[in-house]
């Protein structure tokens, strides 16, 4: 079952704006990833952040964890056409960390 | 470049017609996984392999099975496809003890059922 959820389901944006999904998980986790996929293909990782951990950035991607409120928010800035995709968060699950419990997913447009 | 493939990027069968989807991988992961995905949803898992050991995920219907002869290839054979089957199939792979529990995923096999 699903335990990570998505918001938003969809998001439109322009070039050049920032692009804000967060993501909410039910029960503890020791890390929480984000996949991007883009229209037809396969997942792509982009950044893992570890529950010790409150913020982490690679290149324009901003990633925040609040274990408090069990959740974490994927902040793309200055975003590009070539952004647009579905992002993914997934954590761990607890009983088989070899399993990844998925959350439904953003669809981000960046329209040129 | 080390990476996942895999092949066929489509596959047309007909129902009830036995099909077979490959993955390998250069990476020499010890895990590796089958996921359909259909339009819009979250990946599902149906099984992984961690080395030689299956582990079927208990909603996987038995219509789905999966060989790994050795560590580099997968096959997930659908016996008899229904046309509810028709998904994207995404193999992935992560390597068991890293510190990093990430997974890297193949470009996925769209199946149409006819």
């Amino acid at each position: 079952s699903q335990q990570g959820e998505e918001d938003p389901q969809a998001l439109s944006i322009q070039e050049g704006e920032n692009a804000t999904m967060n993501c909410s998980y039910k029960t503890s986790i020791n890390n929480l990833q984000w996949y991007r996929q883009n229209s037809g293909r396969g997942l792509v990782h982009l950044i893992l952040i570890r529950s010790n951990e409150r913020e982490k950035h690679s290149g324009r991607l901003r990633v925040t964890l609040d274990t408090s409120k069990k959740s974490s928010s994927l902040l793309i800035t200055a975003s590009r056409a070539a952004d647009t995709a579905s992002y993914f968060c997934a954590t761990p699950n607890a009983g088989n960390n070899r399993k990844l419990i998925w959350g439904l997913g953003t669809s981000l447009a960046v329209n040129p | 470049d080390a990476m996942v493939i895999q092949n066929p990027r489509y596959q047309v069968t007909q129902f009830g017609k036995p099909v077979t989807l490959s993955c390998s991988q250069t990476l020499n992961h010890n895990v590796m996984y089958w996921y359909q995905q259909k339009s819009s949803q979250a990946p599902k898992l149906l099984f992984h392999y961690y080395d030689k050991d299956f582990n079927n995920e208990a909603d996987t219907p038995d219509n789905f099975q999966s060989r790994r002869p050795n560590t580099s290839f997968c096959f997930l054979d659908i016996r008899s496809p229904g046309l509810g089957d028709a998904a994207m199939y995404l193999c992935a792979t992560s390597r068991e003890g890293a510190r990093q529990e990430t997974q890297y995923f193949g470009p996925g096999t769209r199946l149409l059922v006819l």
